[in-house]
């Protein structure tokens, strides 16, 4: 199974309306991020979580919102979808200490219309 | 504000060629640097870290070197096969205090190996 995990896997919704996109993990790693993709940009960080009281913005929160339910999982909302969040949706994970490595979800592929 | 920049966007090859893959930073103060593939359908797969003290790291085929006071890295790919054809993305991570310590990316070259 998956260390890190993404639902839905692809998504197509409409302007206005609410998706909430969720990630788990079984590394028992505290760090948590959401990365948005878009093509010739690069990955672009939204919002991070050092542990379940700890929420922090990225470099591009505005119109979007996370929840750190447990150690384990990190959603991120899109409270009003608009066709300019249309992008690859990545969710990763680390440990607090060493290196930092990231380790990164399969990734959700969201549509907005 | 740093910037990574990865060039070229795309590139194509035949198998068994050697490649190097080029990542370029503005700010020189970093505290590490990544390469990451990324495959379809998949998240990215770290490949290799450097610390901002080392010179190169070496997996198997790859071997990744950073320059520093220049603003570069590149990723050299040994003996190419058609199962590296992936998109390569390099990733740096300031020297900052706290939670300032977040990655910046390029936005990746797409290698094509020719069977």
């Amino acid at each position: 199974d998956a260390d890190v995990t993404q639902t839905p896997r692809n998504r197509i919704t409409k302007t206005g309306k609410r998706i909430m996109l969720e990630c788990s993990q079984t590394k028992g790693h505290d760090r948590m991020y959401w990365y948005r993709q878009d093509p010739g940009l690069g990955l672009r960080l939204i919002y991070y979580s050092f542990d379940v009281k700890d929420i922090n913005k990225g470099e591009i929160s505005d119109g979007y919102s996370v929840s750190r339910q447990a150690q384990a999982k990190f959603s991120l909302s899109l409270e009003s979808a608009i066709p300019n969040q249309t992008a690859l949706y990545f969710c990763a994970t680390s440990e607090l200490s060493g290196a930092d490595t990231q380790y990164f979800g399969p990734g959700t592929r969201l549509t907005v219309l | 504000k740093q910037e990574v920049t990865q060039i070229p966007a795309a590139l194509s090859v035949p198998e068994g060629e050697n490649l190097v893959l080029n990542c370029s930073f503005t700010d020189s103060a970093i505290y590490n640097l990544q390469w990451f593939r990324q495959d379809p359908g998949k998240g990215l797969t770290s490949l290799l870290l450097i610390q901002s003290s080392q010179r190169e790291q070496t997996s198997g085929r790859l071997n990744a070197s950073l320059d520093k006071s220049s603003g570069r890295s590149t990723l050299y790919i040994a003996a190419s096969q058609p199962g590296d054809s992936a998109t390569y993305l390099c990733a740096v991570k300031p020297i900052s205090s706290g939670s300032a310590r977040q990655l910046t990316f390029g936005s990746g070259t797409q290698l094509t190996v020719l069977p």
